[in-house]
């Protein structure tokens, strides 16, 4: 089983939705990140987050929205969502402040499946 | 601009034979190189992370090689397994930051293990 755990395993919404992706680890990781996954490409970031702050942002769309509510939990918040934004999203966490530290391997949770009707 | 090519795209081999699985990058400066294993409707899982100075290294069936000076990397999947089908994503962490996010994702290879 993952260490990082992502709830729900499959989210099936409407446009006018709203909805929020979890994600939880109790590694004593101090960064997380949210990737979007489709199918037969590589996981693109979207977010990161070092020490429950945010420090990237991939000039991702508004309608979604991060939240650390503490060093464990990480949650995505989505709004009026479009059909495009069907993906597999995945969330992970490396134990270093972040990205910019060199030689953290990240852990991946099982992600979301989301479907955007 | 830093790049991670992974080849073949997709490969099918028997049951029990060995295959490798290769992976040419232009990231820099380069800081390590990683071999994840994604199962269908599964996250990543981390195979191997190689540093500038290792040459190879063994996780069980998986010995993955790096070359820094050619920067080219293979991952060697011996007596293969049904459960070895998946994808192998090859990525590449720049020492400072590189990329916006410091990590370079290889396409993958999809491996499909025949019976």
């Amino acid at each position: 089983d993952t260490e990082v755990t992502q709830t729900p395993k499959h989210l099936v919404m409407g446009m006018t939705n709203k909805k929020s992706l979890k994600c939880e680890q109790h590694m004593g990781h101090r960064a997380m990140y949210w990737y979007k996954q489709k199918a037969k490409k590589p996981p693109e970031l979207m977010f990161v987050y070092s020490y429950e702050k945010l420090s990237i942002n991939e000039s991702v769309p508004s309608r979604f929205s991060p939240e650390c509510p503490n060093s464990s939990l990480l949650n995505l918040h989505l709004h009026a969502l479009q059909p495009e934004d069907s993906a597999l999203y995945l969330c992970a966490s490396s134990q270093g402040g972040g990205l910019r530290r060199a030689g953290q391997p990240q852990h991946f949770g099982d992600g979301t499946r989301l479907s955007i009707l | 601009k830093n790049q991670v090519e992974q080849s073949p795209q997709s490969l099918i081999i028997l049951e029990g034979k060995n295959c490798t699985l290769q992976c040419n990058y232009t990231v820099s400066p380069f800081s390590n190189l990683r071999w994840y294993k994604q199962d269908t409707g599964r996250g990543p899982v981390s195979l191997t992370i190689m540093t500038f100075s290792e040459n190879t290294k063994s996780n069980g069936r998986y010995t993955a090689t790096l070359d820094a000076d050619t920067k080219q990397s293979s991952l060697h999947i011996t007596a293969s397994q049904l459960s070895d089908s998946a994808s192998y994503i090859c990525v590449v962490s720049a020492k400072s930051g590189g990329g916006a996010d410091g990590l370079t994702f290889g396409k993958g290879t999809h491996l499909i293990i025949q019976p």
